[in-house]
């Protein structure tokens, strides 16, 4: 089984920290994703990978940074954490090529006072 | 740019019943659709997608849905809802980077 996993469950960081959210997927895939989730949103699309050290932004970038050093590796980062930034953080990931699905972590709740 | 809307945002139905989530996409060419399921607490499973061919496609857990390219939908449906289906409903569609609708909350009446 596809294994995505998120290091935090639970976050809670001040206004103003820098925030290292972490993904890390066991199938070689080489397409990884941040996405946020908010009640009646449903999920926005932050930054998106297709392979090592390539990134490109989604829907809502502002206010976040993603690294990818290694293709099993997807970080996320909130440069200077605000309160707005309070959400819930899924990582995903897929193979390249079109025809197939993301498999999804657990998600990280972070909670930023 | 691709999108989709959900437009129920909460859905009611008792044990037993039939269900029909509805799903509306925006989309340049023909497209991949997803429909996921997350219980409280858990990550998003995939219960079913379509990429091509037959236009009714099966998934896990008993549902089904079907897509209508001049109705550009793909709702999802089930003949029977059991207790343990109460949970949000999303549906998705891209290539590669997938856009979600808002979600659709279900609660199943004993």
């Amino acid at each position: 089984d596809v294994k995505v996993t998120q290091s935090s469950r639970y976050l809670v960081k001040r206004t103003g920290e820098k925030v290292f959210l972490e993904c890390v997927q066991d199938m070689d895939h080489e397409n990884m994703f941040w996405y946020r989730q908010d009640p009646g949103l449903g999920l926005r699309l932050i930054y998106f990978s297709y392979d090592v050290k390539m990134k490109e932004k989604g829907d809502i970038p502002e206010g976040y940074s993603v690294s990818r050093e290694k293709k099993e590796r997807f970080s996320l980062i909130l440069e200077s954490a605000s309160t707005n930034q309070t959400s819930m953080y899924l990582c995903a990931s897929s193979l390249w090529f079109e025809n197939t699905e993301a498999f999804f972590g657990q998600g990280t709740r972070l909670t930023v006072v | 740019a691709q999108s989709v809307t959900q437009p129920d945002i909460h859905i009611t139905v008792s044990e037993g019943a039939s269900l029909e989530l509805r799903c509306n996409y925006s989309y340049g060419a023909t497209p991949y659709l997803f429909w996921y399921v997350q219980s409280p607490g858990q990550g998003l499973q995939l219960l079913l997608k379509y990429f091509s061919g037959d236009t009714l496609v099966q998934g896990i857990k008993g549902f089904e849905a079907e897509f209508k390219r001049s109705q550009s939908s793909f709702n999802l449906r089930k003949p029977s809802v059991h207790w343990s289906d109460a949970a949000e409903y999303f549906c998705a569609v891209g290539e590669g980077e997938m856009r979600f609708g808002a979600g659709t909350r279900l609660t199943v009446k004993p």
